[in-house]
């Protein structure tokens, strides 16, 4: 079975500046999709990122980027010129070729103004 | 537009009690799932569904049904209410040519 880890439980940056969200994860399959989703206070999840397992590019969404290193199981979150908008909850989420999802614990991110 | 939505949003109920949550998807995805989520933990899947008639157990599902009759829908039942079931749940759909999930508003459900 798949396993994701997030080790920060919690992160705080400062408004303007960078921050990275670990991920590590676990699994024997070679094509798999990898997430990272944030939730605010609403509860609702909102995709950040995706990146597709076969792709050697690093994602990129606008102020969000990842840095995928598949030999290593590693899947960490960048976010540059961070607002106080960014503050949340992120999930790191390993999709399987089958479908199913399995997420990390999640880490806080604080912002602070 | 297309959404997936979660009714109700919020459900007090009593222990030993069956309770229906409803998930209505309008994507056409074949693919649905329902998870859990705890203070302090990501979501954990209960079960999902490849299509109609289609149903899986997933890593938590003692206590927890589910039946697709149709491509829309997929109702998750609590046979017997326990207060460890006291939890947020959600939805999500998704289509196998497209990774991403979509999800639910979330449901949160209080057994007492």
């Amino acid at each position: 079975a798949q396993t994701v880890t997030q080790s920060q439980p919690e992160m705080s940056v400062q408004e303007a500046e960078t921050v990275t969200l670990s991920c590590t994860y676990d699994t024997s399959e070679s094509d798999y999709y990898l997430f990272w989703y944030k939730q605010p206070p609403s509860r609702q999840m909102i995709l950040v990122i995706r990146q597709e397992a076969y792709k050697q590019q690093n994602a990129t969404e606008n102020r969000f980027s990842v840095n995928f290193q598949k030999a290593a199981k590693s899947f960490s979150l960048k976010i540059s010129d961070s607002q106080l908008g960014d503050a949340a909850m992120y999930f790191c989420a390993y999709r399987s070729n089958a479908g199913k999802s399995t997420f990390g614990d999640g880490t806080t991110l604080t912002v602070k103004p | 537009d297309a959404e997936i939505t979660q009714s109700p949003r919020h459900k007090i109920t009593e222990t030993g009690r069956q309770v229906t949550l409803a998930c209505h998807q309008t994507w056409n995805h074949n693919n649905m799932f329902w998870y859990r989520q705890d203070l302090g933990h990501g979501l954990r899947l209960i079960h999902y569904s490849y299509g109609v008639q289609d149903t899986n157990k997933g890593e938590v599902s003692d206590g927890y049904s589910v039946s697709r009759s149709n491509t829309e829908d997929l109702p998750l039942t609590l046979e017997s209410a326990a207060s460890s079931q006291t939890s947020v749940y959600f939805c999500a759909s998704s289509d196998p040519r497209r990774a991403e999930a979509f999800f639910g508003q979330g449901t949160r459900l209080t057994v007492v």
